[in-house]
């Protein structure tokens, strides 16, 4: 069975600090490597990794896919509050078979930015 | 203008009821699915549709019967609730070729 875990399950931090989400996973017949963010409501897309060594730059945000050790990080600098969050990591399937396009999550990580 | 829209938002219903929750996306996407999200806020795969044809079902009971009637609507129906069926529902959407997912706002239905 697929398996995406996420380390750790939360973290307390204050503005300013940077922060390393982890992410482990087995995906069979494997495709990319997706980081969600969750506020209240809905996951919003953050990066999507296909490729190992590639790190994917937004804003404050970054992230870095190993495949060899099937192993991805994001990192947050400068954290502010409006950071605060869940931050979901899912290892998508590639094409063919009858996984094609599933997503498994992984349990998230709860990140809280204090002022 | 709503990428993944669900309705309703909140669904407090009795055991025993049958419900229906709506999804529509105007993303002109091809696949929408259906997950899961337990209070321990994992979030879990159920169905999976690619225009209007099932290509992911996961171990779902029979109660849960979902239904798209084309490629822009994807709704789940849940017959005989039970409480341990409480939990937010979140449809998505994503074009077959890349496994980027847009989520829905989400159904949060409570079963007393």
């Amino acid at each position: 069975e697929d398996k995406v875990v996420q380390s750790p399950l939360s973290l307390v931090v204050h503005e300013g600090d940077t922060v390393t989400l982890n992410c482990s996973y087995e995906v069979t017949n494997f495709r990319s490597l997706l980081w969600y963010k969750q506020e209240k409501k809905a996951p919003t897309f953050l990066f999507m990794l296909t490729s190992s060594g590639i790190e994917k730059k937004s804003g404050r945000l970054s992230s870095i896919l190993d495949k060899k050790e099937l192993f991805s990080i994001l990192n947050i600098t400068a954290t502010q509050t409006g950071d605060s969050a869940i931050y979901l990591c899912a290892g998508a399937t590639n094409a063919g078979g009858t996984s094609y396009g599933k997503l498994t999550f992984g349990q998230g990580t709860i990140l809280t930015v204090h002022p | 203008d709503t990428a993944v829209s669900q309705t309703p938002k909140y669904l407090v219903t009795q055991m025993g009821n049958d419900k229906s929750i709506k999804c529509e996306q105007n993303l002109g996407h091809d696949t929408m699915y259906w997950y899961k999200q337990d209070s321990k806020k994992f979030l879990k795969i159920m169905f999976s549709y690619n225009n209007k044809e099932l290509i992911i079902n996961e171990t779902v009971p029979n109660r849960f019967s979902p239904k798209s009637p084309d490629k822009a609507h994807l709704n789940l129906h849940i017959n005989s609730l039970e409480l341990g069926d409480s939990a937010v529902y979140f449809c998505a959407s994503s074009q077959l070729r890349n496994t980027e997912a847009f989520f829905g706002q989400g159904t949060r239905l409570t079963v007393v």
